[in-house]
């Protein structure tokens, strides 16, 4: 099975520029699950959709939006970037079976906002 | 709430163990256990479950005290393989968020 791809790989944007970056999963997995990892503060954990609804969140301003289409593909978008923003971002997919799953990381997207 | 572990960062040589714990101040349901490689994704390395008991492959296992709200993750004469940062992650209640810890850096040397 192919594993969880993201794309682009890396991305350089500026101050006040939006930004979308997309997850796909693994094949048969529905959540999608989104964390932002920067050396400070290790993976920050921003949402998780399910079936096309976001099912848990995390404690980020509202220029951090997602969403899941019905193939379980994902993207994220952030409005407004600011310098704190640049970090990777890491998808992760999962089944889920309705016990404890495990995730499977992409490699990431690392965003660098100038 | 994002679990603490310690330490923050170990270095070994190889064939000597090492000891990384993950504590939460809320009642977990699930620990999972990732390693994560320089420029690389996490990799999952076990779960454990609310309820269950001490879990392992090859060299390296892990415990879950739900009393004390805590996990350890157990390595075994390390290898060189074992480098990497290791993040515990927690969930609270089932199909809750998973929130990862800081992460661990272990580095084992020759």
């Amino acid at each position: 099975k192919a594993g969880v791809t993201q794309t682009p790989r890396y991305l350089i944007k500026t101050r006040g520029q939006q930004v979308t970056l997309s997850c796909s999963p693994i094949s048969g997995h529905r959540s999608v699950s989104w964390y932002q990892q920067t050396p400070g503060q290790g993976l920050q954990f921003l949402f998780e959709y399910f079936s096309e609804t976001q099912r848990n969140k995390g404690n980020f301003p509202g220029r951090f939006s997602g969403r899941q289409f019905s193939n379980s593909r994902s993207e994220m978008n952030v409005s407004t970037l600011e310098l704190g923003d640049s970090a990777l971002y890491l998808c992760a997919s999962s089944l889920p079976s309705g016990a404890p799953d495990t995730q499977y990381f992409g490699p990431g997207t690392r965003l660098t906002v100038l | 709430q994002q679990p603490v572990q310690s330490p923050q960062a170990v270095i070994l040589r190889e064939g000597e163990d090492a000891v990384i714990n993950c504590s939460s101040s809320k009642a977990l349901y699930s620990v999972h256990w990732y390693r994560q490689k320089h420029g690389e994704a996490p990799v999952f390395l076990m779960i454990l479950l609310k309820g269950g008991e001490q879990k392992g492959h090859d060299k390296i296992s892990a415990s879950f005290n739900e009393k004390k709200q805590q996990s350890s993750l157990y390595l075994t004469a390390s290898q060189l393989s074992y480098s990497g940062t290791y993040f515990c992650g927690t969930e609270n209640n089932q199909g809750g968020k998973l929130i990862f810890g800081q992460g661990t850096e272990l580095s084992v040397k020759p």
